[in-house]
């Protein structure tokens, strides 16, 4: 099984909302990772996590919040967001944090901020 | 910093025809380049992996090159078919952590 699993896979919120999005995989990884992709632009990273741990965050607005509840859950906490932050989301998820291990990706959730 | 190009933004061809995707970056100090497709409003599938050491990889009817001196790897998909319409991405890593530089991709429109 090398699926990422992603939900919802569509999501609509004003600004003054709290939602979460919602990433899974049982493929063992111990890394996983939130980009973000803006229409016809590639993905941007927003965040990495090895081993339930935060790597990276790379400058992203406090108004995301991941958490990694265990190894096979990610989570993107959002609240107070702008319209600008309207965006697919992608999760993906790789053995480790090496550069030898594909990375595999979920479907993404739309997301659009009101 | 590491900037990653890929010409044209946008190819339309005929189907069976052959083609070749274009992907160049800056700094030629990297650890591997890799190939995805995306289908619209999808997530990212994994073609082809290029390490820093290999020139070519293949899979199918791809088929990768990496020519690091020069900066710059191309996709090549051989008698295109219609269900390779997609998005095609590059993207590279510059050392031995997971965190990619992607390109701006290329959307490719094979036309029955």
């Amino acid at each position: 099984d090398t699926e990422v699993t992603q939900t919802p896979k569509h999501l609509v919120m004003g600004m003054t909302n709290k939602k979460s999005l919602k990433c899974e995989q049982h493929m063992g990884h111990r890394a996983m990772y939130w980009y973000k992709q803006k229409a016809k632009k590639p993905p941007e990273l927003m965040f990495v996590y090895s081993y339930e741990k935060l790597s990276i965050n790379e400058s992203v607005p406090s108004r995301f919040s991941p958490e990694c509840p265990n190894s096979s859950l990610l989570n993107l906490h959002l609240h107070a967001l702008q319209p600008e932050d309207s965006a697919l989301y992608l999760c993906a998820s790789s053995q480790r944090v090496a550069s030898t291990d594909t990375q595999y990706f979920g479907p993404g959730t739309r997301l659009t901020v009101l | 910093k590491q900037e990653v190009t890929q010409i044209p933004a946008a190819l339309s061809v005929p189907e069976g025809e052959n083609l070749v995707l274009n992907c160049s970056f800056t700094d030629s100090a990297i650890y591997n380049l890799q190939w995805f497709r995306q289908d619209p409003g999808k997530g990212l599938t994994s073609l082809l992996l290029i390490q820093s050491s290999q020139r070519e990889q293949t899979s199918g009817r791809l088929n990768a090159s990496l020519d690091k001196s020069s900066g710059r790897s191309t996709l090549y998909i051989a008698a295109s078919q219609p269900g390779d319409s997609a998005t095609y991405l590059c993207a590279l890593r510059e050392d031995n952590f997971n965190k990619f530089y992607f390109g701006s991709g290329t959307k490719l429109n094979v036309k029955p």
